[in-house]
């Protein structure tokens, strides 16, 4: 089956520290993989996405690279700001079966 | 601009209630979704629909029901059968089943039982 696991959270750095967010899945055939971002209160909105293996996904500093190899999708980060405080989600997406499979996803707090 | 609205942003129901959470999307996507997350929780899948009249139950669909009647809405019920209702709501949408583009999210509801 379909799955993704993800480090468990809180994360805290202090700003400009780098960042890592592990990211591990399970996928029947090719999934797209996907991070999205969701702050208080507010929906989900997409940070980066990679469709095919070794496609690296980048927005906002932000940078993952899909690793068929190790069935990794890790979110990094090289200097991060108080406002990336946020709860993260990996996500893919099977499109055989038209739905998407969401981490249980981390929170980051980065202090000044 | 483009997106979906989801109204109203809190909601309060009372023991017993039946209440509807709206969904609406100007983006002429095939696929909605409707997910929900309790605090601290990752999202879990309450009913998806492809297309017009036609939806699938997700992963916990007990105590809740949908309808598709026009492209544009995908309005959830949160019937008194659902013993747990306050959380948050998501709704999202797609137009290629999420594998290019992923999903558009709208801000969420939250519901609370009083």
């Amino acid at each position: 089956g379909n799955s993704v696991t993800q480090m468990e959270g809180p994360v805290t750095l202090s700003e400009e520290a780098f960042l890592t967010i592990n990211c591990t899945y399970t996928a029947t055939g090719y999934p797209s993989l996907f991070w999205y971002v969701q702050y208080p209160g507010e929906g989900l909105q997409l940070l980066l996405k990679a469709t095919k293996a070794d496609d690296k996904g980048s927005n906002k500093g932000f940078e993952a690279t899909y690793r068929k190899e190790t069935t990794s999708f890790h979110l990094e980060k090289g200097s991060v700001q108080v406002s990336d405080s946020a709860v993260y989600f990996c996500a893919l997406s099977d499109s055989n079966f038209n739905k998407f499979y969401f981490g249980s996803g981390t929170k980051l707090n980065v202090k000044p | 601009d483009g997106g979906i609205t989801q109204s109203p942003k809190y909601l309060f129901r009372k023991e017993g209630q039946n209440v509807t959470l709206s969904c609406e999307q100007n983006l002429n996507h095939d696929a909605m979704y409707w997910y929900r997350q309790d605090p601290g929780q990752g999202l879990r899948l309450i009913y998806y629909s492809q297309i017009v009249n036609d939806f699938q139950k997700g992963d916990i669909a007990e105590g809740y029901s949908v309808s598709r009647e026009k492209k544009e809405s995908f309005p959830l019920t949160v019937t008194s059968a659902q013993k747990n209702p306050t959380a948050f709501y998501l709704c999202a949408s797609t137009h290629d089943r999420g594998a290019n583009y992923g999903y558009t999210f709208g801000s969420g509801t939250r519901l609370t039982v009083v």
